[in-house]
């Protein structure tokens, strides 16, 4: 089962607004990472947050992490749009020799020049 | 990510045959992943390695197998394909060491679109 879920599933924004994209998910986890795709393409890694994280930036991406309530977002300032695409949040889990990644449905953004 | 790649990258088959998507990468990972995404959801994982000798399956395992032919080399097999096998499929690998911990950014190859009529 999945256990990321992204919120809004779509977003449609003007160039220059921000973007924020909420993931929530069930269960413990080591970190949690943000992946785009641009349409029908591989997945490109964005940022990686661990558990014992809870704010990080990357240019102009802001992820949070509140592990009490299970959730992530992601925010893109002053978006472009070039910034066009779905974001996908994973969940990472290690333990008792077994791995999971685990992806959600993922944001479709649109950002309208 | 041009040092994950995919082969082939469009495949159209008929129910019933067997297929291999092929991938290979030359970033030196230990980690290879399979994963396929069908439209509107996410990615879900099939098969992963972390060594040549380790394969595990993940959470779709069922109606494929894999070989881990050498650490840079990771293929997937759908043994007797059906339609609802009808999907994109991406490769995926990880590892490498940085301030002293794993590397778990994934790097993706292009994809292969399969279709089985």
């Amino acid at each position: 089962s999945q256990q990321g879920e992204e919120d809004p599933q779509a977003l449609s924004i003007q160039e220059g607004e921000n973007a924020t994209m909420n993931c929530s998910y069930k269960t413990s986890i080591n970190n949690l990472q943000w992946y785009r795709q641009n349409s029908g393409r591989g997945l490109v890694h964005l940022i990686l947050i661990r558990s014992n994280e809870r704010e990080k930036h990357s240019g102009r991406l802001r992820v949070t992490l509140d592990t009490s309530k299970k959730s992530s977002s992601l925010l893109i300032t002053a978006s472009r749009a070039a910034d066009t695409a779905s974001y996908f949040c994973a969940t990472a889990y290690s333990g008792a020799g077994s791995y999971q990644l685990t992806f959600g449905k993922g944001t479709k953004l649109s950002v309208i020049p | 990510d041009a040092d994950v790649t995919q082969t082939p990258r469009n495949r159209i088959t008929k129910t019933g045959k067997r297929i291999m998507l092929e991938c290979s990468q030359t970033k030196g990972h230990d980690r290879m992943y399979w994963y396929r995404q069908d439209p509107g959801l996410g990615l879900r994982l099939i098969y992963y390695s972390f060594d040549v000798k380790d394969i595990n399956k993940g959470e779709i395992s069922d109606g494929y197998s894999v070989s881990r032919q050498a650490q840079a080399k990771f293929s997937l097999s759908l043994e007797s394909a059906i339609p609802n096998q009808t999907a994109l499929y991406f490769c995926a690998t990880s590892g490498g060491l940085a301030g002293g911990k794993y590397q778990e950014t994934q790097y993706f190859g292009p994809g292969t679109r399969l279709l089985v009529l």
